[in-house]
């Protein structure tokens, strides 16, 4: 089975300020993990993904995420957020042993608030 | 690349009528394709799940006869309310991949659909 959980329901951060919006996950094996954002009345847009390699992967817009085994956790990070920014984030995992024609499971999602 | 349209983007229609959802992969053959359903504040909940020319995988709770889905080709899939009732009210967004190993979901831009 696998799980994806988004502990904040919403973050607020100035603009100009670093902003991080945390995801933890849990698979049986390997994880490959996703990041969206959703404006409103839209669907959902692919940020960034890890599937291998380094820890550090880098994204749309600015962003980025690091992958940590130990602490089964996938944050989403900006060094700098933008107004623009402010939207609703979901992360996402598939196990790759789990089949299932590459079905993934979302977090509840996080609203992003950036404050002028 | 990688761009999903959705159609319509807004539906409005009586109680008891069937509505149909389209969703074309525009530039990718889309091997597998996925409809969630989202209601206001919350995660996506998966519907179903379609491959091109076979019979859609439904999730526990979700209604085959209620939510007709058909993957008739390797761009275009389609959703069919069936006689729909206010409680069919959602925004329904679809994905779709390709086979391509690790790829993400692409999504459509949703529809907002409203049963009087």
């Amino acid at each position: 089975a696998q799980s994806v959980a988004q502990p904040e329901d919403q973050v607020n951060v100035a603009e100009g300020n670093p902003l991080t919006v945390k995801c933890t996950y849990s698979v049986s094996g390997n994880p490959y993990l996703f990041w969206y954002v959703q404006y409103p009345n839209r669907g959902l847009q692919f940020l960034l993904k890890y599937i291998t390699g380094d820890n550090l992967v880098k994204g749309s817009y600015g962003f980025e995420a690091e992958f940590n085994k130990s602490q089964t956790s996938f944050h989403l990070k900006k060094p700098s957020a933008l107004v623009s920014d402010s939207a609703l984030y979901f992360c996402a995992v598939r196990d790759p042993l789990s089949g299932g024609y590459q079905k993934v499971t979302f977090g509840t999602g996080t609203k992003l608030q950036v404050i002028p | 690349g990688a761009v999903v349209s959705q159609h319509p983007s807004w539906v409005i229609c009586k109680s008891g009528t069937s509505v149909k959802i389209e969703c074309r992969s525009l530039d990718f053959q889309a091997t597998t394709m996925f409809w969630y359903r989202q209601f206001p504040k919350q995660s996506l909940m998966l519907m179903a799940t379609s491959n091109e020319g076979s019979k859609a995988t439904y999730e526990q709770g979700v209604e085959k006869d209620k939510f007709l889905i058909n993957h008739a080709s390797l761009t275009l899939s389609t959703l069919t309310v069936t006689s729909a009732h206010p409680e069919d009210s959602s925004f329904y967004i679809c994905s779709a991949t390709s086979d391509r190993k690790n790829q993400p979901q692409h999504f459509g831009d949703g529809t907002r659909l409203s049963i009087l």
